[in-house]
């Protein structure tokens, strides 16, 4: 059964705090995502790794980081935590293939709020 | 960015009976795949139904299928005899013009499923 598993399921953090959201997949997918979801703007990507220390912005990576040291591992930064970043963040990992039908695979989600 | 379009922010419908949920996006491509989504209240997302915009046939998965119309760049998602486990939010995903491994996501319908 695949797997992406986030680390936290529920965080609260205070402004200005570094936080670290961690992900990990365990079916050896070369591409990894971090998105944002907020009610009304659906699933926004921040950042995308197609390969272990690969990395390219999304559409809102402003305000954070990521990091991928190992292929299963996805890490997201928020080097200084604001209000405006408290939202649910979901990560995801799917095959790179050379299929368009590739598919997503989701972890459960981490709710953030930074107070 | 490309984009993904889902006019229905929110829908109801009563047990077993069929509901329509719309998608529209935009691209200047000529094959690609569409993706449905289902984040449940437990925020797990997971596939739904997928078609591959080549394919004229609509693609079906038990009572979920798609009404997939490529001129009008619609892709519509019916659930048939609606079960109260269908109670969740739906996105439509749509794989991006320049690298088919990033997705890009609709902003969401929330489905009720009433008994």
């Amino acid at each position: 059964d695949v797997k992406v598993t986030q680390s936290s399921r529920y965080l609260v953090k205070r402004t200005g705090e570094k936080v670290f959201l961690e992900c990990v997949q365990d079916m050896d997918h070369e591409n990894m995502f971090w998105y944002r979801q907020d009610p009304g703007l659906g699933l926004r990507l921040i950042y995308f790794s197609y390969d272990v220390k690969m990395k390219e912005k999304g559409d809102i990576p402003e305000g954070y980081s990521v990091s991928r040291e190992k292929k299963e591992r996805f890490s997201l930064i928020l080097e200084s935590a604001s209000t405006n970043q408290t939202s649910m963040y979901l990560c995801a990992s799917s095959d790179r293939g050379s299929g368009r039908e590739t598919e997503a695979f989701f972890g459960q989600g981490t709710r953030l709020t930074v107070v | 960015a490309q984009t993904v379009t889902q006019s229905q922010p929110e829908m109801s419908v009563q047990e077993a009976e069929t509901v329509t949920l719309s998608c529209t996006y935009d691209t200047s491509e000529n094959n690609y795949y569409l993706f449905w989504y289902k984040q449940p209240p437990s925020r797990q997302m997971i596939l739904v139904i997928r078609q591959e915009a080549y394919k004229q046939q609509n693609a079906t998965e038990n009572r979920f299928s798609v009404n997939f119309q490529k001129a009008a760049k619609s892709f519509s998602l019916k659930i048939s005899d609606s079960q109260l486990g269908d109670t969740a939010m739906y996105f439509c995903a749509f794989p991006s013009l320049y690298n088919f491994n990033k997705f890009y996501f609709g902003s969401g319908t929330k489905l009720n499923v009433k008994p």
